[in-house]
């Protein structure tokens, strides 16, 4: 069964260093998504890609954090510098393009980010 | 903005029983989804079931059930024959225009 591929599963990182996140989407899966969910909360959105252009960065501290999906399949998310505040787990999660309002997200594992 | 509360953050059911989560949410919308996902530790979130606005009859999902209240906008998760392999965190999940928005979440306990 196809699933969302994310990489590494756990980093751990001193603040103001830099940190990466890969994601690879189920094939043919047109949307992605990239999730923050800090420990006993839900997932918040922080990015939404269509192919590869962006559809909903509004919750994206863009300040320090950047994402791309340059060839429309797999997405980079990067944080610089990273803060305390950040420890989180960072999903991503890909759907098809169904009739609007539905679309039946797939997660990945996710990566446990621990700042020091 | 949408808001989705999820008002228990722990729940524990004796294995074999049944035990219902509850889901409240805020929206002026007339058509979107509802749907439950499933946590469990350490693995990836999972869809368990799905609610469209616009349909009366609950969804069923074979032991998962929902008692969706438009009026009263809630959304809640009944598990039957409640077994070990439940236990994990339960989000509520609303969605319209592909924009999910998300409760905090049930911790579910199964005890043997």
């Amino acid at each position: 069964e196809a699933e969302v591929a994310q990489s590494p599963r756990y980093k751990i990182t001193e603040k103001s260093q830099a940190v990466a996140f890969w994601c690879d989407p189920i094939s043919g899966h047109a949307t992605l998504y990239w999730y923050r969910q800090i420990l006993g909360q839900g997932p918040e959105l922080l990015v939404q890609f269509q192919d590869e252009s962006v559809v909903d960065d509004s919750q994206l501290p863009k300040d320090r954090f950047s994402a791309e999906r340059l060839k429309g399949v797999d997405s980079t998310l990067k944080i610089q510098p990273a803060e305390l505040g950040d420890s989180a787990m960072y999903l991503c999660a890909s759907s098809l393009v169904l009739r609007e309002g539905y679309n039946e997200q797939f997660f990945g594992p996710g990566t446990r980010l621990t700042v020091l | 903005a949408q808001t989705v509360t999820q008002s228990q953050p722990e729940m524990s059911v004796q294995e074999a029983e049944t035990v219902t989560l509850s889901c409240t949410y805020d929206t002026s919308e007339s058509d979107y989804y509802l749907f439950w996902y499933k946590q469990p530790p350490s693995r990836q979130m999972i869809l368990v079931i799905r609610q469209e606005a616009y349909k009366q009859q609950n969804a069923t999902e074979n032991r998962f059930s929902v008692n969706f209240q438009k009026a009263a906008k809630s959304f809640s998760l009944k598990i039957s024959d409640s077994q070990l392999g439940d236990a994990a965190m339960y989000f509520c999940a609303y969605n319209a225009g592909n924009m999910l928005t998300f409760g905090g979440g049930t911790r579910l306990m199964v005890k043997p």
